[in-house]
């Protein structure tokens, strides 16, 4: 799985927006973007995922650059149950059902 | 529909001590991840198992590890003897079975299994 880089932690306010950068300059064109996020002592969930197009569902909005090498997690109003560790994970549609692979994630802590 | 579930949730014993850890998969999932979290670093892999076959068991760290799926059901993790190296936070996750052609599936996780090794 190519690798992606994300800032290691952010701050936001209750019930702003929040947007969660990711970087994968060298994703190929079979790999999928996930999110991930790990609240506190709890296993990883799901967020999202998506290939080209922007992605929106109940949780998140994926927005996706044109060129794939970046993407954004937009959280549109954060809220304290938020604060969690934010995983940007690719992976490589051709390969099946493979390992996730984690990097450090993003921290995000929500302010009331 | 029931998530996954691991037993116990926190285990404590002491360096050279056996311990055995379960993973409940969520019914129907033929796919079972083991991942392991220790002290200030990433979530790594260790194996996979589609059924009762380990698919791929190339994170597990060393032979002090073994990891069992009966019938294709519930897993088993054990360390023996464990290290203090080997504390940490241990996840299974679960996820259906598309078979082949490139599909991929949204894994879900079980809250884990914090291992402290004295």
């Amino acid at each position: 799985d190519a690798k992606t880089t994300q800032p290691n932690s952010m701050e936001s306010n209750e019930e702003e927006p929040v947007h969660l950068p990711c970087n994968h300059s060298t994703i190929s064109g079979t790999d999928y973007i996930h999110w991930y996020r790990q609240l506190p002592s709890q296993g990883p969930e799901y967020v999202i995922h998506g290939l080209t197009s922007n992605v929106n569902n109940r949780m998140a909005s994926l927005a996706i650059a044109e060129d794939r090498k970046s993407s954004t997690l937009i959280l549109h109003r954060a809220t304290l149950r938020d604060a969690a560790v934010y995983y940007c994970i690719l992976r490589d549609e051709d390969q099946g059902n493979t390992p996730l692979v984690f990097g450090k994630g993003t921290r995000l802590s929500v302010i009331a | 529909e029931a998530g996954v579930t691991q037993f116990p949730s926190h285990s404590v014993i002491e360096k050279g001590q056996t311990v055995t850890l379960r993973c409940d998969p969520i019914s129907g999932h033929d796919n079972l991840y083991w991942y392991r979290r220790v002290m200030g670093k990433e979530i790594k892999f260790l194996l996979h198992f589609v059924k009762e076959s380990k698919q791929d068991e190339s994170g597990m760290p060393n032979n002090r590890f073994l990891a069992e799926r009966t019938g294709g059901t519930y897993s088993t993790l054990k360390v023996q003897p464990a290290e203090l190296e080997d504390s940490g936070v241990y996840f299974c996750a679960s996820s259906p079975f598309e078979g082949t052609g490139g599909s991929w599936e949204t894994q879900y996780f079980g809250p884990g299994t914090r291992l402290l090794v004295l």
